[in-house]
């Protein structure tokens, strides 16, 4: 069965660093999304994409973040300097419509991000 | 706005027995609801999906969801609980109209004792 998969599974960083998190959706999907989960918090939305460009993005994703398609598989979260509260788990999804009723969003297995 | 509250943070079964795990959901229009399920070190699994037809939903490993729509409600049940049903769930609800964002219930951790 078709999955999304995430690399790497452990990112460790210093503060003020730039972190890339590397996602493959499932292949035949169009709709792309970040979501994280601060340990003990809820999983919150981050950002959706489709057809190269953002589609919605919530208050957490500032300036800081950006989100790239730089190829056919690869779907990519940035964070260009990285601070304390940055550390989570960050979790990729895709779905086939991106909307509507019916649509599912199926996550990857998530990069733990810990910022030292 | 929406919302998704779980009702429990934690719930202790033991195999055999029967599996209730709550949830209440705040909507400004009629939604999408989601269980999806988290073992250790897992990615997050789908377990059933409400999207306005049948309002019992059934789902993968015996699982399932009745949508109240009077009652805000979305309570996720097992009629017997196995040893590999330990994990964390999680109750959602799509903003379809809002780039598909999905909103998350703060999880239900579920134990199950032999």
């Amino acid at each position: 069965e078709p999955e999304v998969t995430q690399t790497p599974s452990h990112q460790v960083t210093q503060m003020g660093q730039e972190v890339i998190l590397r996602c493959v959706p499932i292949s035949n999907h169009l709709y792309f999304y970040w979501y994280r989960q601060i340990l003990g918090q809820k999983v919150e939305f981050l950002v959706s994409f489709y057809n190269n460009e953002i589609s919605e993005k919530s208050e957490i994703f500032d300036d800081q973040f950006s989100v790239e398609r730089p190829d056919g598989s690869n779907f990519t979260l940035k964070i260009r300097s990285t601070k304390l509260e940055d550390s989570a788990m960050y979790f990729c999804a895709s779905s086939e419509e991106g909307g509507g009723r019916s649509d599912t969003q199926y996550f990857g297995p998530g990069t733990r991000l810990t910022v030292l | 706005a929406q919302s998704v509250t779980q009702l429990d943070s934690h719930v202790s079964v033991s195999e055999g027995t029967p599996v209730l795990l709550r949830c209440n959901y705040s909507s400004s229009y009629s939604p999408s609801l989601f269980w999806y399920v988290q073992h250790p070190n897992k990615g997050l699994q789908l377990l059933l999906k409400y999207t306005s037809a049948a309002t019992l939903v059934k789902g993968i490993n015996g699982f399932e969801a009745e949508f109240k729509k009077s009652e805000t409600s979305f309570h996720l049940t097992k009629p017997s609980a196995h040893m590999s049903d330990a994990a964390e769930y999680f109750c959602v609800v799509s903003h379809y109209n809002a780039g598909n964002m999905l909103t998350f219930g703060g999880g239900t951790r579920l134990m199950v004792k032999p």
